[in-house]
């Protein structure tokens, strides 16, 4: 079974609508992150959550939410989905601290979200 | 604010070239740069590079780590067509705890 799971893997959705995706781990890390990813500019930092209690704006959070229900489980809603949220997704998680503060994430497979 | 630039962005080569993919990094207090693979989907994640291990390699794969010039090249050798994906850098800032990535390089390897 895969360490990061994401849910659904792809949503076509309409403008308007909220959409929550859904990201599991069951690596035992604290650290989850959100990203978003489109052509020609990498990876965009969303949300990121230090532990249950601990969630932090990334450099594109508006228009975003997050909520982290578990240590192993952080969810994305798009309270009003726009036709320029349309990217691939990913969730990560990060052994940050475990060995002494450096980070490696692991991600999960994506969504592919389409706003029409 | 932190800034991380890849190049070239686009590389076609042929099965058996080598090839060198750079990254440059300007970061308040640098800690740490790190490659990825990203083929089809999910990033994987390849080195990672601090003060106190400026070198790393994995097979066909090394990378280096130049924190005077603030850059890093990711280089493959004897390239196969199993290594066409996007090569992702990121760097960590010391206070940060978190990745700021560049853009990517897609790399195609033809037979």
């Amino acid at each position: 079974d895969a360490d990061v799971t994401q849910t659904p893997r792809n949503r076509i959705t309409k403008t308007g609508k909220r959409i929550m995706l859904e990201c599991s781990q069951t690596k035992g890390h604290d650290r989850m992150y959100w990203y978003r990813q489109d052509p020609g500019l990498g990876l965009r930092l969303i949300y990121y959550s230090f532990d249950v209690k601990d969630i932090n704006k990334g450099e594109i959070s508006d228009g975003y939410s997050v909520s982290r229900q578990a240590q192993a489980k952080f969810s994305l809603s798009l309270e009003s989905a726009i036709p320029n949220q349309t990217a691939l997704y990913f969730c990560a998680t990060s052994d940050w601290g475990y060995r002494g503060g450096t980070d490696t994430q692991y991600f999960g497979p994506g969504t592919r979200l389409t706003v029409l | 604010e932190d800034k991380v630039v890849q190049s070239p962005l686009s590389l076609v080569v042929h099965e058996g070239d080598t090839v060198t993919l750079n990254c440059s990094y300007e970061v308040t207090n640098f800690r740490s740069l790190l490659w990825y693979k990203q083929e089809k989907k999910a990033p994987t994640f390849l080195f990672m590079l601090t003060s106190s291990g400026i070198e790393k390699k994995s097979g066909r794969l090394s990378s280096i780590l130049d924190k005077k010039e603030l850059s890093s090249i990711l280089n493959i050798t004897a390239t196969q067509t199993g290594d066409s994906a996007i090569y992702l850098c990121a760097v960590e800032a010391a206070g940060a705890q978190k990745l700021v990535f560049g853009q990517g390089t897609r790399l195609t390897i033809n037979p």
